[in-house]
């Protein structure tokens, strides 16, 4: 079946790039997604990337698809303290690209 | 604008007693969905719906049923709680046309807190 991985944790240092990191194995999937959980909340959507795309870039936040190697990663320029959350990928399972398989959550920890 | 609410918030059953959970969403959307989250497990799809009156499996449906009777309502329903199903469960939506990008963002719940004993 459909399975995605990544990291658990990533300590950073406030104001250094963050690379959090995904593997997925759906190669048809149509969307990737990143998604942020802040302690006692839902998900909230940061970033997506369609699968036909090589980067993304959205202010801070440079989205990387490597469909070869069913890669996938999210940086974060410039880390502050407010970006300390758990950060999950996902990919989608349906043709309209919003039934999500996520990964287990990488947990960033940015110290000041 | 309330989004999607969860109802209950927090709650605790005994193992074999019943219980529906609801996920109301205001935005219209066509797709909803239940996902289910364990500590090193992630969110873990349970079943979902593309319109009303339709569900569909995710990747953990056993124990659990739904009904989407009304588009703006998702119910879920455990007939025989178990253990294993202590979890935080959350609920999403979304639009269901993935040409319109902005409109593939699935919007979640505060999520439900399940303590099955």
């Amino acid at each position: 079946g459909e399975d995605v991985e990544q990291s658990l944790f990533l300590s950073v240092r406030e104001g250094d790039s963050s690379v959090i990191n995904c593997t997925y194995t759906d190669s048809s999937s149509t969307y990737l997604y990143w998604y942020k959980q802040e302690p006692g909340a839902g998900l909230q959507l940061l970033t997506y990337i369609f699968s036909n795309m090589d980067m993304k870039q959205d202010q801070r936040l440079t989205v990387l698809l490597n469909k070869k190697d069913k890669h996938l990663s999210l940086r974060i320029a410039d880390t502050q303290t407010g970006d300390s959350a758990i950060y999950f990928c996902a990919e989608s399972i349906d043709q309209a690209g919003t039934a999500l398989i996520f990964g287990k959550g990488t947990t960033l920890s940015v110290s000041s | 604008n309330a989004g999607v609410t969860q109802t209950p918030k927090f709650r605790v059953l005994k193992t074999g007693q019943s219980m529906t959970l609801l996920c109301a969403q205001d935005m219209n959307h066509e797709y909803m969905y239940w996902y289910r989250q364990d500590p090193g497990m992630g969110l873990r799809l349970i079943h979902y719906s593309v319109g009303e009156g339709t569900t569909a499996k995710g990747e953990v449906p056993d124990g659990y049923n739904v009904s989407r009777l009304k588009k703006q309502n998702f119910l879920l329903g455990l007939e025989s709680a178990a253990p294993s199903q202590t979890s935080v469960y959350f609920c999403a939506s979304s639009y269901s046309e993935a040409t319109i990008s902005i409109n593939t963002e699935a919007f979640f719940g505060q999520g439900t807190r399940l303590t099955v004993v």
